[in-house]
């Protein structure tokens, strides 16, 4: 069983197109969590969402919107597509204690012509 | 400034010796957890191993270990009888004390470790 399941695994699309990213969890966990990564392998916070409430958002641009409809799910949808939106998109979850671990997605590898 | 740092970007070690990967923290939180997680070619994150800020003991799974200096804010990784499927890329994380989703994963930049046979 996939405890944090993604999908697509890989997106590639026109710059200007909008898109939209699933991530599911099994874990009963109550927070999820988007994270980018660039080409250079740098990891960053991009969402937090606890019990369906957005929590963190960390300066994004407001072309990306996650949406949360239960606890599960956390959707990114992306408008308007730019060249540096390419890279690799992990959903994670956890629970709220520090000590929680985060567990990753697989990772959606987007690429923007 | 930095709040997680891994000065080496590359490290290489031979088939079955140890390795240690350098990581280094600052928070002025007393509450905070420390992760390391494994990210090989294939793309995943693995998580490996987690210390808390206020364990007495390091932290240990299998032939991975974490060598918490609280006074140094060191939290370096230990990998014993390295092993081919070792080669990844290897992130330091830091949670901070705040619940209810704040506690985002905050990374240093990886150290990309090779296993030579």
């Amino acid at each position: 069983d996939t405890a944090v399941s993604q999908t697509p695994k890989y997106l590639v699309t026109q710059m200007g197109n909008d898109k939209s990213i699933k991530c599911e969890q099994n874990l009963g966990h109550d927070t999820m969590y988007w994270y980018k990564q660039d080409s250079k392998k740098f990891l960053k916070i991009m969402f937090s969402y606890n019990n369906k409430e957005l929590i963190i958002n960390e300066t994004v641009p407001n072309r990306f919107s996650p949406k949360s409809p239960d606890k599960a799910h956390l959707n990114l949808h992306i408008n308007s597509l730019e060249l540096g939106d390419s890279a690799v998109y992990f959903c994670a979850s956890s629970q709220n204690r520090v000590s929680d671990t985060q567990y990753f997605g697989p990772g959606t590898r987007l690429t923007v012509l | 400034a930095q709040k997680i740092t891994q000065t080496q970007p590359g490290m290489f070690v031979q088939e079955k010796e140890a390795v240690t990967l350098d990581c280094t923290y600052d928070t002025s939180d007393p509450s905070y957890g420390l992760f390391w997680y494994k990210q090989p070619s294939s793309g995943e994150m693995i998580f490996l191993i987690y210390q808390g800020s206020y364990d007495q003991q390091n932290a240990t799974e299998g032939r991975y270990s974490l060598n918490f200096q609280k006074a140094r804010k060191s939290a370096n990784l230990v990998i014993s009888a390295s092993q081919l499927g070792d080669s990844a890329m290897y992130f330091c994380a830091m949670r901070e004390g705040r619940g209810g989703g704040y506690n985002k994963l905050i990374f240093g930049a990886g150290t990309r470790l090779a296993v030579h046979p």
